[in-house]
């Protein structure tokens, strides 16, 4: 079985601040992993994914994400948030032996302050 | 290049009634998904489809149904509406189940 877990329904911070969204998973399998955003009224596009190659992954403007085994973690960071930056960042997991078919998180709202 | 479309944009309707939501992709892409959003929830998978002839029932596929004829259309029909079926609604679709998906913009549903 796969889940995902991300940590805070809301995150808030200001223009250029540091940007952290947690992400956590189960699998039993090797992981595929994905970061998608959303922006208000559109529907998701991807920001990044890890696919067992490098454990840090860089995205779209500006985000990366550290694929770490022990921690069975998958965050999502931004050196310095801009204004453009909110919106509702959702974390997936591809893992079952099965279909594959990846497991949503419930989302995390990113909010940034001028 | 369109990618992903869904139609309508949104739609009341009354509990009862019939109701087919659309999707279509030109990407040629084997799988398609759809999902419904939640406030709260996040995204849960109702149905999906790995090829063309074939589907699969997601985490909640009561109350839905879906047909893939082909590789590029897969619709999405709620035989009779209630209430707890409002929702937003995104179709998606990508070349296989690992890779990366893409999501049309949504049909926002309310029904009555």
């Amino acid at each position: 079985a796969q889940s995902v877990t991300q940590l805070g329904s809301h995150v808030s911070v200001s223009e250029g601040a540091l940007v952290l969204l947690r992400c956590n998973y189960s699998s039993s399998v090797p992981p595929y992993l994905f970061w998608y955003v959303q922006y208000p009224n559109q529907g998701l596009q991807l920001l990044l994914k890890y696919t067992s190659a490098a454990t840090l992954v860089k995205g779209i403007n500006g985000f990366e994400a550290e694929f770490k085994k022990s921690e069975t973690s998958f965050h999502l960071t931004k050196p310095s948030a801009h204004m453009s930056d909110a919106a509702e960042y959702f974390c997936a997991v591809s893992a079952s032996g099965g279909s594959y078919i990846p497991t949503f998180g419930r989302g995390t709202s990113l909010i940034v302050h001028p | 290049i369109a990618g992903i479309t869904q139609a309508p944009t949104s739609q009341i309707l009354a509990a009862g009634r019939r109701m087919t939501l659309r999707c279509t992709q030109d990407m040629r892409h084997n799988a398609m998904y759809w999902y419904r959003q939640d406030l709260g929830l996040g995204l849960r998978l109702i149905h999906y489809s790995n090829t063309a002839g074939t589907t699969g029932k997601g985490e909640v596929p009561d109350g839905y149904s879906v047909s893939r004829a082909n590789t590029d259309d897969f619709p999405l029909t709620l035989a009779s509406a209630v209430p707890s079926q409002t929702s937003v609604y995104f179709c998606a679709s990508s070349q296989g189940p690992r890779e990366t998906q893409y999501f049309g913009p949504g049909t926002r549903l309310l029904v009555l």
